[in-house]
């Protein structure tokens, strides 16, 4: 699975937009991005996934460059709740079952 | 409905003994998963489970480490001869592989810590 780079840490201002930025340079066509967040004490939790296409579901956008090196993550209303880590991942299937595989993530702390 | 479980969510043992770390998978759930995750770090795979075998078991640090899901449900991680450090959450999660999206579910995890 290609190797992803996020920063250590971001602040938000509660209500604002949080874009997390995720460098996934060596991604191969068929790899797809997710996210997923911990929240402190509680195991991780999906957030969302794309493969090249932005994506948008209840919780986050997921905005991908066209060259795929990059991604965002947009929460587009920061919530003292969306306080936690959130990880980009990177792997190569969809529907079958393969471990992920986790960096530190970036710790996300929203401020009201 | 009800989500993954893991029991005991605390457990405290002394260097040397044996330990058992339980997983309820969500119902219906074919794939189930252990993930290692130490202070500060992302969570560290162990082992995946198809059913009722190991399907990748690349993740396990030594043979002191074991996980069984005898009847493709259930599973129970297994740790023999604790070391200081193997103190650290572990976490289960389960996915159905005819999910559109593979989302992997997780527990709320097992503190472990090895005195």
């Amino acid at each position: 699975d290609a190797k992803t780079t996020q920063p250590t840490s971001m602040d938000c201002a509660e209500g604002r937009a949080a874009n997390l930025p995720c460098n996934h340079s060596t991604i191969s066509g068929n790899e797809y991005v997710y996210w997923y967040r911990q929240i402190h004490s509680q195991g991780p939790q999906y957030i969302i996934h794309g493969l090249k296409n932005n994506e948008t579901n209840e919780m986050a956008s997921l905005i991908i460059t066209e060259d795929r090196k990059s991604s965002t993550l947009i929460l587009p209303h920061a919530t003292l709740r969306d306080t936690a880590v959130y990880y980009c991942i990177v792997r190569f299937t969809q529907g079958g079952s393969e471990k992920l595989v986790f960096g530190k993530g970036t710790k996300l702390t929203v401020n009201p | 409905g009800a989500g993954v479980s893991q029991t005991p969510s605390n457990k405290v043992t002394e260097k040397g003994k044996y330990v058992e770390l339980r997983c309820d998978p969500i119902s219906g759930h074919t794939a189930l998963y252990w993930y290692r995750q130490s202070l500060g770090q992302g969570p560290e795979f162990l082992i995946y489970f198809q059913g009722t075998g190991a399907a990748d078991d690349s993740g396990l640090p030594n043979d002191r480490f074991f996980a069984v899901r005898p009847e493709g449900s259930v599973s129970t991680l297994k740790i023999q001869r604790t070391e200081r450090g193997d103190s650290a959450v572990y976490l289960c999660a389960s996915s159905s592989p005819s999910g559109t999206y593979n989302e992997q579910f997780f527990g709320p995890g097992t503190r472990l810590t090895v005195l």
